[in-house]
Order: C-alpha cells, then structure tokens, then sequence
C-alpha cells in the first residue's frame, strides 16, 4: 500500500523553509527520499532507519517516527534549486529493493 | 561515469507489436529493478533482480516479462503493448551497502525512457 504524501504541491519564495510529510499505515523499518527535477530521473537524498537518529544534508533534514509510521522532509532556507517533487519510499526492510513509493510532492520555489 | 542508461529514451508504438526497452549499468551493481511513473500514482515497481538469473515481480507485473542473463543488463520486454502501458519506465540498480547488517543501497535511476502505446 502506498504511503500517503502531504502536501501534494507547495509553493514558496526563496528562503522560505518547507515541510514534507509521508504517512504509512504499515510498520515501517526504513524511508527513502528522492527529489526528481522535471524531465529528469529521481535523484536520492537520504534514508532514515529505524531506530536511527535524525539526517541531514546541507539545508535538507528528515526525521523518522517509528510509532507514528511516519516520516517529514524539512527544507530550510530553500533555493531555487530545490525546486522539483519529492518522493518517499517506504520499506518493511532496509533495502531499497522492497520499496513503495508516495505519489510525490511538488515543490516550486519562486525567487 | 558511473550510470544507468536505457534505450529508446521515447518511443511511440501500436498495440500488440512486442518491444525491448534496454537497461544497462556500469557500476557491477547486483540488484537492478523497473518502474513505471504515471501522473498522481509515484513510481510502482514492475519487476526487480536480485542477481544474475533471479527475477521477482514488483507491484506491477502484468504484461511485461525481464531477463538477467548478465550483471549489467536487465532489459524490459513488452510482448504485446497496449494503450494502457503508456507510461515513464525508470531502470534503476542498487549496490549493497551494509550498515552492520542492513543493506541501506540507495537506487540509482536511469534518465527514463517515455513510451506512448497507441
């Protein structure tokens, strides 16, 4: 079953900080976060599992919250480069073999 | 450079005339895998690989076929397509990286391969 994504579309100006947020209803072991920029193929950022602390990358950061299946993308003081749709991928394992992906959120940041 | 690259980027077809959509990596990776990604559905898997020879089906199996006959090639058969299969099909192939004994492999896509079925 797919996880559910929120927002599914979020526009901000530059600098502005965003939050992304994927929701599953089945027990979750591990997250993956892509961002794919149109035309183009899905690029990964970071995966969360469980039991593991919070990621981060540059402004990009995720947590994981096991209890709640539940796992958000925080973007602070966003680029214009980060514009593009995000996508989770949720796994009953660690490995991206078994994943399920969100059907995405998009994101545009406008100068 | 390590990539993932597939043929025919597009390709517009009519239905029921079988074709091969290729997926090669250079990166000795074991694992490799195909997607579909339709507009508000996000990526579902079609099949994925685990190795040479060892095919499983995804989410999405139905009226496609794979081969693995070796490491880096892992092509998409589509033996009779119909409308329905118009889509944006991702190869992409995963390497083994264990954090204790967790296998934590990122996938890596290939630039997609758009496919109109009339």
């Amino acid at each position: 079953q797919q996880p559910v994504q929120s927002p599914q579309a979020v526009i901000l100006r530059e600098g502005e900080d965003a939050v992304i947020n994927c929701s599953s209803s089945k027990a979750l072991y591990s997250v993956h976060w892509y961002r794919q920029k149109h035309g183009e193929a899905p690029v990964f950022l970071m995966i969360l599992l469980k039991g593991g602390e919070q990621k981060g990358h540059e402004k990009i950061s995720a947590s994981f919250n096991e209890k709640k299946q539940q796992s958000s993308l925080y973007l602070t003081a966003s680029q214009l480069s980060y514009s593009g749709t995000y996508f989770c991928g949720t796994g009953v394992s660690g490995s991206a073999r078994q994943l399920t992906f969100g059907s995405g959120t998009q994101l545009t940041v406008l100068p | 450079e390590a990539q993932v690259t597939q043929n025919p980027r597009y390709l517009i077809t009519v239905t029921g005339k079988k074709l091969t959509v290729t997926c090669s990596q250079n990166m000795n990776h074991e694992y490799m895998s195909w997607y579909r990604q339709d507009p508000g559905l996000g990526l579902r898997q079609i099949y994925y690989s685990m190795n040479v020879e060892v095919t499983d089906k995804g989410d999405v199996p139905e009226g496609y076929k794979v081969s693995r006959k070796e490491k880096r090639n892992f092509p998409l058969i589509l033996e009779s397509p119909s409308p329905n299969q118009t889509s944006l099909y991702f190869c992409a192939s995963t390497p083994r990286r264990l954090a204790g004994a967790i296998d934590t492999g990122e996938l890596f896509f290939g630039e997609g391969s758009r496919l109109t079925v009339l």
